[in-house]
């Protein structure tokens, strides 16, 4: 069945550096755009970063621009987000999430991983 | 940057009917689509394009969408369906994407 798998969550200081990494099976990885979607303890949730299917279109939110770094390797049907310069605010889970794209040329996320716990803290 | 505006929460007791709704300057000219998200787990597609259901969502769970609001519907309200619900758009930048603050549903 299709299904994301995220990793790479830890304990890190402030400052530091983190890769996530969200192992896709089930579909054709290569073929959709992927998400990072974030959620800090008690609060809603927060839009991270987008890369397309093939690679050559990301965005990111403002407040992590310049910091994180969304990439894929299809090779490995794995998405991943490389973080520096942490803030002790980043503490979250982050979530990975396939993006759907409607027959009016929309996108949504239709599938989510269960998430990894990242904490930022000395 | 776009925003997408919901109450915060929402009360209702075991059978009624609770609405969820959800306001952007976009809407009119985009699809609002609706997320729910039980505590402790992963969010969930609930309904896409303004009123569709994915597959395995109960058909009392519906949406709609006029002008600048859009309503997620839940009729006939369990304590099952006790969760945080979000709303999702695209930003006007067609690499951003947007979630509402979210709206806590409490069945009780």
């Amino acid at each position: 069945q299709v299904k994301l798998v995220e990793s790479g969550g830890s304990v890190v200081q402030p400052g530091g550096s983190l890769r996530l990494s969200c192992v896709a099976s089930g579909f054709t990885f290569r073929t959709h755009g992927m998400n990072w979607v974030r959620q800090a303890p008690g609060k809603g949730l927060e839009w991270v970063a987008f890369i397309s299917f093939d690679g050559t279109k990301k965005g990111y939110a403002d407040s992590v621009k310049g910091r994180l770094t969304i990439s894929r390797d299809t090779s490995k049907n794995t998405l991943y987000l490389q973080m520096n310069s942490l803030r002790p605010e980043e503490t979250a889970v982050y979530y990975c999430a396939r993006e759907q794209v409607s027959v009016y040329g929309e996108t949504y996320m239709d599938v989510w991983g269960k998430g990894t716990t990242v904490t930022v803290s000395s | 940057s776009y925003e997408l505006t919901q109450a915060p929460s929402v009360s209702v007791s075991p059978g009624q009917t609770a609405r969820i709704t959800c306001s952007g300057d976009a809407l009119p000219k985009k699809y609002a689509y609706w997320y729910q998200q039980k505590s402790g787990q992963a969010p969930v597609l609930v309904i896409y394009e303004d009123s569709k259901r994915p597959a395995g969502i109960p058909e009392r769970i519906s949406g709609s969408s006029s002008g600048t609001m859009a309503t997620l519907t839940i009729s006939g309200a369990q304590v099952d369906d006790e969760a945080d619900y979000y709303c999702y758009s695209t930003d006007s930048n067609a690499y951003h994407r947007v979630f509402g603050g979210g709206t806590k549903l409490t069945v009780l």
